[in-house]
């Protein structure tokens, strides 16, 4: 079964800066991939996804993604992260027709 | 459209005890699967549930188990429960099974003493 892989467990930027969170999953073929947030006291929803076709997603909120299949990666970015972005991201990927999640991200923005 | 709704939010049950969390989905989702996240672990899955049968399942022991409802009403029960259990649980609904768009709750934060 797939497994996936979140380098980065803590992230601190200060406003306007660019943003990037790394995603590896385990191993090719045809995959669906995920990013989902949880912002502070929310439940957690669904960011962007990748089933197929153009590798770079767009999301909510200014959020992209790019499915780089020789790398096994789906990277979130921002260009320019806001306070409102303090939360915590998780990559996700189905496998097996469940969903198979990273340990997630946390990101914290200060003003 | 209600969100999916989970209860109760809280609870706390010592060690042997058995504990009852249900989940109601969003109107017109039929698939409902059950999360468990934990600091340590992360958001790891426990089982799917459609039109009332389990069509997935995660890698937990058998004291976990669940049950969905002619109404898409999803229950999960945790029995003997150990000091290991203590997670957010998390309930989330789709309108399909397999779907990797999901819908979540809010959580039943759960405590076990």
């Amino acid at each position: 079964a797939q497994s996936v892989s979140q380098h980065n467990h803590h992230v601190i930027l200060s406003e306007a800066a660019s943003l990037e969170l790394g995603c590896n999953y385990s191993y090719g073929g045809t995959v669906n991939l995920f990013w989902y947030v949880q912002y502070p006291g929310q439940h957690l929803q669904l960011l962007l996804k990748y089933f197929s076709g153009d590798p770079l997603v767009k999301g909510i909120k200014g959020f992209e993604a790019e499915f780089i299949k020789s790398k096994f990666s789906f990277n979130l970015r921002k260009p320019s992260v806001q306070w409102s972005d303090t939360a915590e991201y998780f990559c996700a990927v189905k496998s097996f027709q469940k969903l198979v999640f990273g340990t997630g991200t946390r990101l914290l923005v200060s003003p | 459209k209600a969100g999916v709704t989970q209860t109760p939010r809280y609870l706390i049950k010592t060690r042997g005890q058995q504990v009852t969390l249900s989940c109601s989905p969003i109107s017109g989702h039929r698939s409902v699967s059950w999360y468990q996240q934990t600091p340590g672990q992360g958001l790891q899955f426990l089982f799917e549930y459609f039109s009332e049968t389990q069509r997935n399942k995660g890698n937990f022991p058998g004291r976990f188990s669940g049950r969905q409802f002619s109404n898409s009403r999803s229950e999960m029960n945790v029995s003997t429960l150990e000091l290991g259990d203590s997670a957010l649980y998390l309930c989330a609904s789709s309108l399909e099974p397999g779907s990797g768009e999901q819908y979540f709750g809010p959580g039943t934060r759960l405590t076990v003493t």
